[in-house]
């Protein structure tokens, strides 16, 4: 079975720190994800990586920026954390680029700021 | 913008009856969607897919059905169990990362 690991399941964070949220995949998918999910509002895409070293602004990158230096690994950063990026954030990895395949999905880190 | 959408938040079923959860997308040129399935405390999971080229698809009490006329997709589980209450959602493939809806939330009625 593939298995997408987040490294915490809660966090809680004072406001202005740097924050780290590392998610693994053990599948040697290529692409890598980071969700955010808010009630009412779904999942939405902040960034997204296709290879190692690459990575692509998702809907709502602002206040986020991503590292991927292998490939199972996919960290997500937030530079100055704020009360309004508290949410739980999903990680996902999927299949190569250009195949239509399901993205599977870690736990979530449920992330509060204060 | 392109947006994928489910129709209602929330969904009350008794036990024992076939639910249908529904879903609008806006992107004439998706190709594949998805159903996930995600309980309290958990990441989504997939439950079943569709590609563009077919109208319905079975799966293990579930089916799925493509209208691409309308831009409308729906997800049907047969003999709702209490086991199925969660969050769906829908997603739509757009190249190689995947919009999602706002989710249903399905409670299921002893």
């Amino acid at each position: 079975d593939v298995k997408v690991t987040q490294s915490s399941r809660y966090l809680v964070k004072r406001t202005g720190e740097k924050v780290f949220l590392e998610c693994v995949q053990d599948m040697d998918h290529e692409n890598m994800f980071w969700y955010r999910q808010d009630p009412g509002l779904g999942l939405r895409l902040i960034y997204f990586s296709y290879d190692v070293k690459m990575k692509e602004k998702g809907d709502i990158p602002e206040g986020y920026s991503v590292s991927r230096e292998k490939k199972e690994r996919f960290s997500l950063i937030l530079e100055s954390a704020s009360t309004n990026q508290t949410s739980m954030y999903l990680c996902a990895s999927s299949l190569g680029q250009g195949l239509n395949t399901e993205a599977f999905f870690g736990q979530g880190t449920r992330l509060t700021v204060v | 913008g392109e947006s994928v959408g489910l129709h209602l938040p929330t969904l009350s079923v008794q036990e024992g009856d076939n639910s249908i959860i529904n879903c609008a997308y806006s992107n004439s040129a998706s190709d594949y969607f998805i159903w996930y399935k995600q309980e309290s405390g958990k990441g989504p999971q997939f439950i079943i897919d569709i590609r563009s080229n077919m109208d319905k698809r079975q799966g293990q009490r579930v089916t799925v059905l493509l209208n691409k006329t309308v831009k409308h997709l729906s997800l049907q589980i047969a003999a709702t169990q209490p086991g199925d209450s969660a969050v769906y959602f829908c997603a739509e493939n757009d190249a190689y990362k995947l919009s999602f809806g706002a989710g249903t939330t399905v409670t299921v009625r002893a």
